[in-house]
């Protein structure tokens, strides 16, 4: 199972908002609304973000919002602080009871 | 409160095999849904396994052969064996309990696994 692609970065000034997209085929991303974000701070464990692409867990803020359209999703972040700077990594099931990760993307607050 | 804790060794000798033990408490044991996850010094994560506790394994089709787990269930842990290290398996691996929907909800702080001579 190929890795889901995403840029290797991405910033934004604070309170601008930046989008991030995650691309994979039919058999992952296109295939199920299992698509998760993670939010990696240096030397951290990463922490969701957003689960089934859209839904925020308790005590995410609202500035983060997810999408999907085809084969990508997209990670929103809107109103950017100095706190979102971190890495993102997208997750989808893959079928056939597997999980696959992206490559990831280096978010820098301007 | 759910906590995970993974545990073992720091450095291991190429050609070695790997233990780590994902110690978790907070939820009932018929709901832990451990999964195994590593990343390579700065680059991406990489999923290794699904357990259930009921049985069910599933395993990175290209870590398949290399990979086993099993549960103890009177520790409430999940131990992760990988055969036949090499310096590529260099990582932080992260224990996770993940959700019928395939996100990965608790984390542990992860263990460093330096594979050296």
């Amino acid at each position: 199972q190929s890795a889901l692609t995403q840029p290797p970065s991405a910033s934004g000034s604070p309170g601008q908002s930046v989008t991030i997209s995650c691309t994979g085929s039919s058999s992952d991303v296109g295939g199920y609304n299992f698509v998760s974000w993670y939010q990696q701070h240096p030397g951290k464990a990463p922490r969701l973000i957003i689960y089934e692409v859209t839904k925020r867990p308790s005590g995410v803020p609202d500035r983060f919002s997810g999408s999907k359209s085809g084969n990508t999703a997209s990670l929103t972040v809107s109103g950017l602080q100095g706190d979102d700077e971190a890495d993102y990594y997208c997750s989808s099931y893959g079928g056939r009871d597997n999980l696959v990760f992206g490559g990831g993307t280096k978010l820098t607050v301007l | 409160q759910v906590t995970l804790k993974e545990s073992g060794p720091a450095l291991v000798r190429p050609t070695q095999t790997l233990t780590l033990t994902c110690t978790f408490s907070g939820f009932s044991l018929p709901k832990m849904r451990a999964n195994w996850i590593r990343q390579p010094p700065g680059k991406a994560l990489e999923w290794l396994v699904h357990s259930d506790w009921d049985g069910d394994t599933f395993y990175s089709a290209s870590l398949r052969d290399r990979l086993t787990v099993s549960r103890d269930t009177s520790k409430n842990q999940v131990v992760l064996t990988m055969t036949n290290m090499g310096p590529l398996d260099t990582a932080t691996y992260f224990c996770a309990q993940i959700s019928s929907k395939w996100e990965l909800v608790y984390w542990g702080q992860g263990a460093l696994v330096t594979v050296s001579a």
